[in-house]
């Protein structure tokens, strides 16, 4: 099975700041990579899929990239409804798994 | 607009059965293949099963192999979860949620399923 490695677990920013998290998949997953973010009592939300294509309606400040192992996730000027938890996952054929998750919190 | 709506979620005794349904509508739900995401408390999100839009493959996460089981009617937009020889470790907010030709969008509100004595 292919493995998700999020980090950091959580993140503690400021209004404005620029935050990144990283995902590392444990093989090759191309780009079949997507980013949710989910708040308290709430469904997941997708942000990003296939490691780089903002989903229609989500802000622009949020962008993917990376291919292969490594992605990224960049919030540019973090606003307070930022506040989540941030999921990666990988969809590589009939597999599919989540990282840990990545709390952010407004300072 | 794509839309699904969970139900079934209950508190069951160690042992029991429960089967949740997801209704479908705003999209032609005889497309797409349907997956089950379970999320415990506090806790990541977990994949579960999927079943694909035809109904004729289902794959299922090891930790539900052999006690969970996908099904759905296509008539009735609708997707089924049976769960069988539940356990304490089962307990979480079930969602269901549209494979979207790879990433799961929309998903539903959840259904919570608690499994205690």
């Amino acid at each position: 099975d292919i493995q998700m490695t999020q980090s950091p677990s959580t993140l503690s920013v400021s209004v404005g700041d620029r935050v990144t998290i990283t995902c590392r998949a444990s093989q090759n997953i191309n780009s079949w990579l997507a980013w949710y973010q989910q708040k308290p009592g709430k469904a997941p939300n997708l942000l990003i899929y296939d490691a780089s294509n903002l989903e229609s309606g989500v802000s622009s400040r949020f962008s993917g990239s990376g291919s292969g192992t490594e992605f990224t996730l960049t919030i540019t000027s973090v606003q307070p409804g930022d506040c989540a938890t941030y999921y990666c996952q990988q969809y590589n054929r009939y597999s599919f798994t989540f990282g840990q998750g990545t709390k952010l919190e407004i300072k | 607009q794509a839309q699904l709506v969970e139900s079934g979620g209950d508190v069951v005794q160690p042992g029991r059965s429960l089967r949740l349904s997801c209704a479908a509508s705003g999209f032609i739900f005889s497309n797409d293949a349907i997956h089950w995401v379970r999320q415990a408390p506090g806790k990541g999100l977990e994949w579960v099963a999927v079943m694909s839009s035809d109904g004729t493959n289902e794959y299922y996460a090891d930790s539900v192999k052999g006690r969970f089981t996908i099904s759905r009617d296509n008539f009735k937009n609708t997707v089924f979860l049976q769960m069988n020889s539940l356990r304490p470790d089962d307990t979480a907010v079930y969602y269901c949620a549209r494979y979207n030709s790879g990433p799961f969008d929309p998903w539903g509100q959840g259904t919570l399923v608690t499994v205690s004595s």
